[in-house]
């Protein structure tokens, strides 16, 4: 199975920061990635796939970047319902593998 | 609108079974790509399993396999799972998901709709 390695686990910020998030892969996977928010009590939503394409309806300041086997995930001027938790998953090899999660704190 | 909703979660000892439902509307079921994916409680995300729109391709964790089956009724819209010879290490929230968008492949593991989760608790 592909291993994914997401750093930080946690991070704590502040309203109008711009914080990112990165996951390594231990093989090449284009860019068959993906990225999900997940608010406490809550199912994860996606927010970012294949990389790089934003869900319709979730704000520009999400982006996502990367290739091959390092990927990122930015959030340029933190909002309050940004508080979260967030994981990363490729799509690339079966099975699909997540990435352990970052959680956003104020 | 997409509408996944689970049920069939329940407390069961170790070694039992168990069938968890999703019922889905707002969209053509029988075009898409459906996945279990689980949660234990404060922790990481788990792909569970995965049924082509046809159910002619399925996949398992290795963590399942032989103990889960995943199945579909396309007339019913409905999406199953059935758990065989249940462990503690499988408690955890199940989550019905539908991929993002039709996968012309037999799985595309983009995960676009969940449904809110029905809780598996696995002990005596």
């Amino acid at each position: 199975d592909i291993q994914m390695t997401q750093s930080p686990s946690s991070l704590s910020a502040s309203v109008g920061d711009r914080v990112s998030i990165t996951c390594r892969t231990s093989q090449y996977i284009s860019n068959y990635f993906n990225w999900y928010q997940q608010r406490p009590g809550k199912a994860p939503s996606l927010l970012i796939y294949q990389t790089s394409s934003r869900r319709t309806g979730v704000p520009s300041r999400f982006a996502g970047s990367g290739s091959g086997s390092e990927f990122t995930l930015t959030i340029s001027g933190l909002q309050p319902e940004d508080f979260a938790t967030y994981y990363c998953q490729q799509s690339h090899t079966p099975p699909p593998v997540f990435g352990g999660g970052t959680r956003v704190e104020i | 609108e997409v509408q996944l909703v689970e049920s069939g979660g329940d407390l069961v000892q170790p070694g039992g079974s168990l069938r968890l439902s999703c019922a889905a509307s707002g969209f053509t079921f029988g075009n898409y790509v459906l996945h279990w994916v689980r949660q234990v409680p404060g922790k990481g995300l788990e792909w569970v399993a995965g049924i082509s729109w046809h159910a002619g391709s399925v996949d398992y964790a290795d963590s399942v396999r032989g103990r889960f089956t995943v199945s579909r009724d396309n007339a019913e819209n409905s999406l199953y799972l059935h758990m065989n010879s249940l462990r503690p290490e499988d408690t955890a929230m199940y989550y019905c998901i539908r991929e993002r968008d039709q996968c012309r492949a037999s799985m595309c593991h983009e995960f676009g709709y969940w449904g809110q989760g029905t809780p598996v608790t696995v002990s005596s």
